[in-house]
């Protein structure tokens, strides 16, 4: 069975500054998408970057990009120039084609950003 | 585009009753999946429903059934409630079957049950 493990609970960073959340999983197949989701207070679950497996490139999307390790199994997000509407819970989750739109997450890190 | 929409937002229950959830997804989007979330157990995969058929199913108990009409809506049943069921519960939409990454799930506000 897949899983995905965040081992930071919670993290701060400073305005403007930069910040990386870890996340490692666990598959035997080769085939998969990589996900970080971001989930305010508000509770709405919003997409904050993908990643194919088969893509050795590292996604980017704005202030957000990842660094992705297949080798070692590792998917961690960095957040460049943090503002203070990027404080949120954000959950790592994994999806492999073989199980639908099936989406394992990790616990999650709540991010805290002070001004 | 209206987005995934969740009724009710809130419910009280107690233990024993039965509950159903209702989950509208986003206009042209055939798969609806349904995860609960809690503050112990994180975000786990109930089902997922596509055109109508339940297509992967988490493990949770037999309690915790759900259903998929002809217009995409979708409709989770937890029978016999139990303490712990007490949970946010949240559904997801999404175009298709899931193949391709770009098959982008957006989420509903989710529904707060509590089972007193």
């Amino acid at each position: 069975a897949q899983t995905v493990t965040q081992s930071q609970p919670e993290m701060s960073v400073q305005e403007a500054e930069t910040v990386t959340l870890s996340c490692t999983y666990d598959t035997s197949e080769s085939d998969y998408y990589l996900f970080w989701y971001k989930q305010p207070p508000s509770r709405q679950m919003i997409l904050v970057i993908r990643q194919e497996a088969y893509k050795q490139q590292n996604a980017t999307e704005n202030r957000f990009s990842v660094n992705f390790q297949k080798a070692a199994k590792s998917f961690s997000l960095k957040i460049s120039d943090s503002q203070l509407g990027d404080a949120a819970m954000y959950f790592c989750a994994y999806r492999s084609p073989l199980y639908g739109n099936k989406l394992v997450f990790g616990a999650g890190t709540i991010l805290r950003v002070k001004s | 585009k209206a987005g995934v929409t969740q009724t009710p937002r809130y419910l009280i229950k107690t233990r024993g009753q039965q509950v159903t959830l209702s989950c509208s997804p986003i206009s042209g989007h055939r798969s609806v999946s349904w995860y609960q979330q809690t503050p112990g157990q994180g975000l786990q995969f109930l089902f997922e429903y596509f055109s109508e058929t339940q297509r992967n199913k988490g493990n949770f108990p037999g309690r915790f059934s759900g259903r998929q009409f002809s217009n995409s809506r979708s409709e989770m049943n937890v029978s016999t409630l139990e303490l712990g069921d007490s949970a946010l519960y949240l559904c997801a939409s999404s175009p298709g079957q899931g193949s391709s990454s770009y098959n982008e799930q957006f989420f509903g506000p989710g529904t707060r049950l509590t089972v007193l």
